[in-house]
């Protein structure tokens, strides 16, 4: 149980273009769901922590008109990389807990974004 | 600030070889501690973890020790396979109350037969 899911697994698009990438928690009710991103050989970094039905807290650093993300529904939170540049080629990566207080986060297996 | 080192990779073993790989932490108070695998193509996974001083996490062959004196979680492994390849990432999380994770930037392995 507890399967997370990412769509899609890769995107390119071209410079000043928006994309879309959806998390989805497959067999379980997510009230909290958060968004990393991950260079090459670095570390995951969270970008922004959703809860179902508020708005997300952006971690200090990360421009929220830029990284615009939305938590409609208990299964279902989008990060729209707005206006892409090649300096936001990036793996992004969500993860899932059904408490903002769990230390249990089920992790999708990942976007590859590609800015041209 | 509040961060992971571990041991950077890539990591090549034979079948049935030992493994360690090191991890070191910088937090306040008191963490809990994690190991994480990602197989290819997958997302991170919880592999184990420990909560507290002295706290030994266990699972699939693999332990490591929560170790306060040193602030380390070292993983170990004393016989690993092929299917054991994957990129594992220590982490830990602050005391009650917070939900942040901080990753170490992953440490590569592979293992052949």
């Amino acid at each position: 149980g507890a399967v997370v899911s990412q769509h899609p697994s890769r995107v390119i698009c071209k410079s000043g273009t928006s994309v879309k990438i959806e998390c989805r928690s497959l067999d379980f009710q997510a009230t909290t769901m958060f968004w990393y991103r991950q260079f090459p050989k670095q570390s995951l970094m969270l970008m922004a922590t959703s809860n179902e039905g508020s708005k997300a807290t952006y971690e200090q650093g990360v421009e929220k008109d830029k990284f615009l993300i939305n938590h409609a529904s208990l299964t279902l939170s989008t990060l729209t990389v707005t206006s892409a540049h090649p300096e936001d080629s990036s793996f992004y990566i969500c993860s899932a807990s059904r408490t903002a207080n769990t230390y249990e986060q089920y992790f999708g297996p990942g976007t590859r974004l590609t800015v041209t | 600030g509040n961060s992971v080192t571990q041991m950077e990779g890539p990591v090549t073993l034979s079948e049935e070889a030992f493994l360690t790989i090191n991890c070191t932490y910088t937090a306040t108070g008191y963490p809990s501690l994690f190991w994480y695998v990602q197989y290819p193509g997958e997302g991170l996974q919880l592999l184990l973890k420990a909560t507290k001083a002295d706290d030994k996490g266990s699972n699939k062959g693999f332990e490591a020790t929560y170790r306060k004196e040193t602030t380390s979680f070292h993983l170990e492994k004393g016989s690993v396979q092929v299917s054991d390849s994957a990129v594992y990432f220590c982490a830990f999380r602050e005391g009650a109350g917070s939900y942040q994770l901080t990753f170490g930037k992953g440490t590569k392995l592979s293992v052949i037969p």
